[in-house]
């Protein structure tokens, strides 16, 4: 089966650089998604990796490493609207979205 | 470009009544996804249709809850009867693929359920 681990929740400055990890276990990968979830509202698409290594979309990049189950994603330059949930979603060999409960960021000024 | 269309917003009932939640996907996008999310936890899949097949329903809970896509655009799904457990947020998404790894799902504002 699937299983996917990340934090509940995180609290960062506002302007800082935050790192967000994610942890799986899976028997099938078809690649590792970032959504960001505003509280109530619906998820939107932040970054996709099925290779290894660092993608950089502005000041969001997600970095996945395939061998350890490992990925995470990092905001740098933080802003209040930064504030929300994040979360890690792997596409398991059916191309199903297994999701994570996902992680609370707080943004302080 | 206009998004995933989803109503109601919200909705209040108590248990063992039915309620009905509707989607409009975006525009030309083959595949349909119904979730629900508990709050709290991720979006958990429901149903997913290819235009108007159903590609996999596995975690339907079949007894009460039902879905259809009958021109492969609209979507609606059914609760009948609902529990005090299927309080939840049910999301829409659509993508314009086969649902393919490259296949980027685009959610609606989703709808609030809550079952008194």
């Amino acid at each position: 089966g699937q299983n996917i681990d990340q934090p509940t929740e995180m609290t960062a400055t506002e302007g800082a650089i935050v790192q967000i990890n994610c942890t799986y276990q899976t028997s099938g990968f078809n690649g590792l998604f970032w959504y960001q979830q505003h509280a109530g509202e619906a998820p939107t698409f932040l970054s996709y990796n099925v290779l290894d290594g660092l993608e950089e979309k502005g000041r969001f990049s997600s970095f996945l490493s395939r061998s350890k189950g490992y990925s995470y994603l990092l905001l740098k330059e933080l802003q209040m609207k930064d504030s929300a949930s994040y979360l890690c979603a792997l596409m398991d060999s059916n191309y199903q979205l297994i999701w994570g409960a996902g992680t609370k960021l707080i943004i302080k000024p | 470009e206009a998004g995933v269309a989803q109503s109601p917003r919200y909705k209040i009932i108590e248990k063992r009544q039915s309620v009905a939640f509707w989607c409009n996907p975006i525009s030309g996008h083959a595949t349909l996804y119904w979730y629900q999310q508990i709050l709290g936890q991720g979006p958990k899949l429901l149903i997913q249709f290819q235009n108007n097949g159903v590609v996999d329903d596995s975690q339907l809970p079949k007894d009460r809850f039902s879905a259809e896509r009958l021109k492969g655009v609209d979507s609606t799904l059914k609760i009948q009867p609902a529990k005090l457990e299927d309080s939840a947020v049910y999301l829409c998404a659509s993508s314009p693929g086969a649902g393919g790894h490259t296949d980027t799902q685009y959610f609606g504002p989703g709808t609030r359920l809550t079952v008194l």
